[in-house]
């Protein structure tokens, strides 16, 4: 079946320099990547999503780079702030099916 | 405008209850997912429905699970005879049709089982 592998698990990271989340999707259909936020006790919130028809879209310092033939695509975020520290998730989807979450990544910005 | 509501906001209950958790989507969504997130973890899918076709339910975990959703707005996850295991936070999320639309979360039921 589906499936979306998401690494690391944990990342700890200086304030001011940048992380990078990786996720592996295995469903070639898949063609729509969001990128979920959530702050310990909230709800998980969409900060940025990519199409299959691009290779990197921006938003500020939060950046999102898909390889589709590799299957893959990363999460950027760059001057990290302790107001990052949060869980991450990504996700795949296409038009026919839900998302598949990938398991989480814990970043923590320490300052 | 406003956006997903879930009540209510916190439940505890006994074991061997049953309880009920609403969801009230965005207007116009017409999907409508729910998640169960356990302490620490990742977001366990449970159903998904979509317009007027027969939901997705693949994820409920046993029969004691159910959902409805209701003019195709509202939606009610019932959970009869509660265990332990059921305590998590129970998340609604809603989104245009279509499996490759931005989800938008409601803040979630933390229902605990005593």
């Amino acid at each position: 079946g589906e499936n979306v592998e998401q690494h690391p698990s944990t990342l700890s990271v200086q304030e001011g320099d940048s992380a990078v989340i990786k996720c592996t999707y295995s469903d070639s259909a898949s063609n729509y990547f969001p990128w979920y936020k959530q702050e310990l006790g909230k709800r998980p919130q969409l900060i940025i999503d990519i199409r299959s028809n691009v290779g990197e879209k921006k938003d500020q310092r939060i950046a999102v780079t898909l390889n589709k033939t590799a299957k893959h695509f990363s999460l950027h975020i760059t001057e990290t702030q302790p107001e990052d520290s949060a869980v991450y998730f990504c996700a795949a989807s296409s038009e026919t099916y839900k998302y598949i979450f990938g398991t989480g990544t814990r970043l923590k910005v320490l300052a | 405008g406003a956006g997903v509501s879930q009540s209510p906001s916190n439940k505890v209950t006994e074991k061997g209850k049953d309880v009920e958790l609403r969801c009230d989507p965005i207007s116009g969504h017409t999907a409508l997912y729910w998640y169960r997130q356990s302490l620490g973890q990742g977001l366990e899918f449970l159903i998904y429905f979509q317009g007027n076709s027969a939901p997705d339910k693949s994820g409920l975990p046993s029969d004691r699970f159910s959902a409805e959703r209701t003019g195709g707005s509202v939606s009610t996850l019932t959970i009869q005879r509660t265990q332990q295991e059921d305590s998590a936070v129970y998340l609604c999320a809603s989104s245009f049709s279509g499996g490759n639309q931005p989800q938008h979360f409601g803040d979630g039921t933390r229902l605990s089982i005593l």
